[in-house]
């Protein structure tokens, strides 16, 4: 069946530092969304990207969606502690099934 | 603008029993969604509703579970009987669209199977 898996699934950094998540999907995707969950609460949309090989920077968030539409990564430039949290990619395949990935959770050291 | 809306937040039952999680989505949000999450795992889909109809659910273990949304607007799952493994935080979001545009969660159902 279809597979979402994101890489690393943790990561612990320094303030400061940056920090990147991979989501590598088994099949094709028509969009890929990314979420941010906090502990403790929900997911909260970040960002949805459609075509390929799209970029699109919200600040210090820069996401990429592959040429091939199987992957995406989220990059987070010089991180804060309030970007402490699981960081998700998600999307419909071409049969408008949703999944989402696995998670990266990152922890940021003050 | 009201956020997704669920109750209860929490709910501890014996296995076997039966529950019922309640969901209103935002305002003019046509799509429905329900999730199961695991502790330490990302949200599985369990169904998607567009207004009434249901438009996925094939990640639903139809023999305890069950959802509907009859008027188009809140919704309500429930499991019946509950197993240990249904143990998890049980999502309910909404968007304008299907699986093209965002999702936003409400706070969730923290489920606690004994």
């Amino acid at each position: 069946g279809q597979q979402v898996m994101q890489i690393p699934q943790y990561q612990h950094v320094q303030e400061g530092e940056d920090f990147t998540t991979y989501c590598n999907s088994s099949t094709t995707l028509s969009n890929i969304q990314w979420y941010k969950q906090r502990p403790g609460g929900h997911p909260v949309f970040l960002i949805q990207l459609v075509k390929s090989g799209e970029v699109k920077k919200q600040k210090r968030l820069t996401f990429q969606f592959g040429e091939a539409k199987k992957n995406s990564s989220l990059h987070i430039t010089a991180t804060q502690t309030t970007d402490v949290g699981t960081y998700f990619c998600a999307g419909p395949d071409n049969f408008n099934k949703f999944y989402f990935g696995s998670g990266t959770k990152l922890n940021v050291k003050p | 603008e009201a956020g997704v809306a669920q109750s209860p937040r929490y709910k501890i039952i014996e296995k076997r029993q039966s529950v019922a999680f309640w969901c209103n989505p935002i305002s003019g949000h046509a799509t429905l969604y329900w999730y199961q999450q695991i502790l330490g795992q990302g949200p599985k889909l369990l169904i998607q509703f567009q207004n009434n109809g249901v438009v996925d659910d094939s990640q639903l273990p139809k023999d305890r579970f069950s959802a509907e949304r009859l008027k188009g607007v809140d919704s309500t799952l429930k499991i019946q009987p509950a197993k240990l493994e249904d143990s998890a935080v049980y999502l309910c979001a909404s968007s304008l669209g299907g699986g093209y545009r965002a999702q936003y969660f409400g706070p969730g159902t923290r489920l606690t199977v004994t």
